[in-house]
């Protein structure tokens, strides 16, 4: 199993559309979570923390499930700006891990 | 933006020919790290430092190394560069390390190709 998983994707959305990726992360002792994006052939960058007590940017959303070991990442409204590959990352045990990502495409 | 910046920004060469890259930070930050990110693999870290002469390795360290001789510098080298090297080279940079609260952030990436 690997330590961080995220549905690889992609998808396809309309403009305006809502849309969710779920992380799941196999190390309880995790203390901090991101998410980052990824543009084509550009570096990631950090989209937002994720919070215990779930936290929102914008058209942006992401919370945590410490019980059942899963990130999520929420965005309302879709731009086509959005398409993007996120990223998932997990800090715990002196080791960051990041996940392969799940691709947005954004359609008009 | 976090104040790294990555040289070169692409680079085409032989393999068995050496290869250093170099990452430069003016953010001060005691972490730096070098990733490769490959198609169906993601980003894995090849070795990272912790401080001025103060390096360990990664997931896939064989065939390279590192050296900080400065807060400010880290540099990677391929001793002797083979085609499965040909990659996207990241630097990142961060306040604590993996323990900590704190993300890491991104130079823009060195594209490297060994024919």
């Amino acid at each position: 199993r690997k330590e961080v998983e995220q549905d690889p994707g992609p998808f396809n959305v309309p403009e305006g559309a809502t849309v969710a990726f779920n992380c799941t992360y196999s190390n309880s002792a995790s203390q901090s979570f991101f998410w980052y994006r990824q543009d084509c052939r550009k570096e990631p960058k950090l989209l937002m923390s994720v919070y215990s007590s779930g936290n929102e940017d914008g058209r942006f959303t992401a919370q945590l499930n410490r019980a059942s070991q899963y990130i999520s990442l929420l965005i309302r409204d879709s731009k086509l700006s959005d398409s993007a590959t996120y990223l998932c990352v997990v800090n715990g045990g002196f080791k960051t891990i990041f996940g392969a990502g799940t691709r947005l495409f954004v359609k008009a | 933006d976090a104040g790294i910046t990555q040289s070169p920004r692409h680079k085409v060469t032989e393999t068995g020919t050496p290869v250093t890259l170099r990452c430069h930070q003016t953010e001060n930050h005691r972490y730096m790290y070098w990733y490769r990110q490959d198609p169906g693999h993601g980003l894995r870290l090849i070795h990272y430092s912790y401080g001025v002469k103060d390096t360990d390795k990664g997931e896939v360290s064989d065939g390279y190394s590192v050296s900080r001789s400065k807060t400010e510098d880290f540099l990677l080298t391929l001793e002797s560069a083979t085609s499965s090297q040909t990659s996207v080279y990241f630097c990142a940079i961060s306040e604590s390390t993996g323990g900590g609260n704190q993300p890491q952030h991104f130079g823009d990436g060195t594209r490297l190709s060994i024919l």
